[in-house]
């Protein structure tokens, strides 16, 4: 299976301030479609997982755009540009084009400094 | 909108069996397939399989192969999932989520509200 690991595991932030996450696959995601299916999950505390980014860099429907991912091969990075207090919570990559199964990486918490 | 919701919290013990089902609304379920990830308390997300509420076909981790069954029922727009020989490890947050055949890769897009199982003599 594909392994995928994130950096940094805790990032606390200052309001207003950017934050970045980054994402490394254990083998490259670009998918035989050309496609790169690298997504970027979102889990506030207490609540379900909530899907932000996929195909590495299109935002999903009501996705502030403070939010943008970026990268290609084996790595990504999810920006924040200003953290705002509802953006506390976890960030997970998960990888498709290796399907199955599906993997995500174990986690990003972003809290307020 | 898109709604899935997930029956309530169980507690089983040791050797035991537990279905969750989930429950889908405003979109047509057979368009669609589902997914089922699960949570260990304070850990990370693990996927645990997909069925297609088409025609039924079935994928899953291959830790998991014996002792889970995803099934769908389309008359109710419900998806269900049994995992069966429960061990204390099994205990976690059992979440349904949506997935298009179109973009599967894409991952899940909606998600239920997870349903908690807790496994303990």
């Amino acid at each position: 299976d594909v392994v995928m690991t994130q950096s940094p595991l805790s990032l606390p932030v200052t309001l207003g301030q950017p934050a970045s996450i980054s994402c490394r696959s254990s083998q490259s995601l670009v998918y035989s479609d050309g496609n790169t299916y690298l997504n970027w999950f979102q889990q506030r505390p207490g609540q379900s997982p909530r899907r932000l980014i996929y195909k590495v860099s299109n935002r999903d429907s009501g996705v502030p755009d403070r939010f943008s991912g970026s990268g290609s091969g084996t790595d990504f990075t999810l920006k924040i540009s200003r953290v705002e207090a509802e953006d506390v919570g976890v960030y997970y990559c998960m990888q498709g084009t290796h399907w199955p199964p599906f993997t995500f990486g174990p986690g990003t918490k972003v809290d307020i400094k | 909108q898109v709604q899935l919701v997930q029956s309530g919290a169980e507690v089983k013990k040791p050797g035991a069996s537990v279905k969750v089902s989930c429950k889908a609304s405003g979109y047509t379920f057979t368009s669609y397939g589902i997914s089922w990830v699960r949570q260990a308390p304070g850990q990370g997300l693990e996927w645990m399989g997909w069925i297609s509420a088409y025609n039924g076909n079935t994928n899953y981790a291959q830790k998991l192969q014996g002792r889970v069954t995803m099934t769908t029922d389309t008359s109710t727009s419900t998806a269900y999932m049994e995992l069966r020989s429960l061990r204390s490890d099994d205990t976690a947050v059992y979440y349904c989520a949506r997935v298009t055949y179109y973009d599967f890769w894409s991952g899940p897009d909606y998600w239920g509200q997870g349903t908690l199982v807790t496994v303990s003599s």
